[in-house]
């Protein structure tokens, strides 16, 4: 069956740290991971990953994906409280297109 | 450019009632795909539409089905709301072939009572 996994599921760090989120995943016929961060309703898209091993970046959010290993983190430096919000890894597959979202991790910045 | 719309924003029924969602994509979109999103399960594909076909279909019972018309607008209907079906319900469109960077709309909150 394929899934998605996502870890850990919340997190509550103070403004300025930095935090990793995982996503693993198992599926058929992989073509992309891609990273959303929904703040209050709707998701907004953040990195498609493709390829292993290359970092796309975009300000203090950096993101990689593993495809020997199955698995990508998000990077977020230096956190601020806008950074409070769940983020969901997601997987699109070949086979009819299909895209299978993790359950997200809930992110909360202290001030 | 107008994002995706969705409407209501809010609905409250009860159970046994039937549901009506609808969902604008972005102009030139032509793929529709909805989720279901709750606490527990997280966001669940529902199904997608192309082209006024439904192109692929979540793991939901048969009391939920969509359509998408020539316009790209998409309903999707709940019938016999179970309580359990209380939750927020996304719709998301993409262009054709670019199906991953998908735009979700703001969602309609359904509460089942």
């Amino acid at each position: 069956e394929d899934k998605v996994v996502q870890s850990p599921l919340s997190l509550v760090v103070h403004e300025g740290d930095t935090v990793t989120l995982n996503c693993s995943y198992e599926v058929t016929n992989f073509r992309s991971l891609l990273w959303y961060k929904q703040e209050k309703k709707a998701p907004t898209f953040l990195f498609m990953l493709t390829s292993s091993g290359i970092e796309k970046k975009s300000g203090r959010l950096s993101s990689i994906l593993d495809k020997k290993e199955l698995f990508s983190i998000l990077n977020i430096t230096a956190t601020q409280t806008g950074d409070s919000a769940v983020y969901l890894c997601a997987v699109a597959m070949n086979r009819d297109d299909k895209i299978i979202f993790g359950k997200g991790t809930r992110l909360h910045i202290l001030p | 450019k107008a994002g995706v719309t969705q409407t209501p924003r809010y609905l409250i029924k009860t159970r046994g009632q039937q549901v009506t969602l609808s969902c604008s994509p972005i102009s030139g979109h032509r793929s529709v795909s909805w989720y279901q999103q709750t606490p527990g399960q997280g966001l669940q594909f529902l199904f997608e539409y192309f082209s006024e076909t439904q192109r692929n279909k979540g793991n939901f019972p048969g009391r939920f089905s969509g359509r998408q018309f020539s316009n790209s607008r998409s309903e999707m209907n709940v019938s016999t709301l179970e309580l359990g079906d209380s939750a927020l319900y996304l719709c998301a469109s993409s262009f054709p072939g670019m199906e991953e960077t998908q735009y979700f709309g703001p969602g309609t909150r359904l509460l089942v009572l």
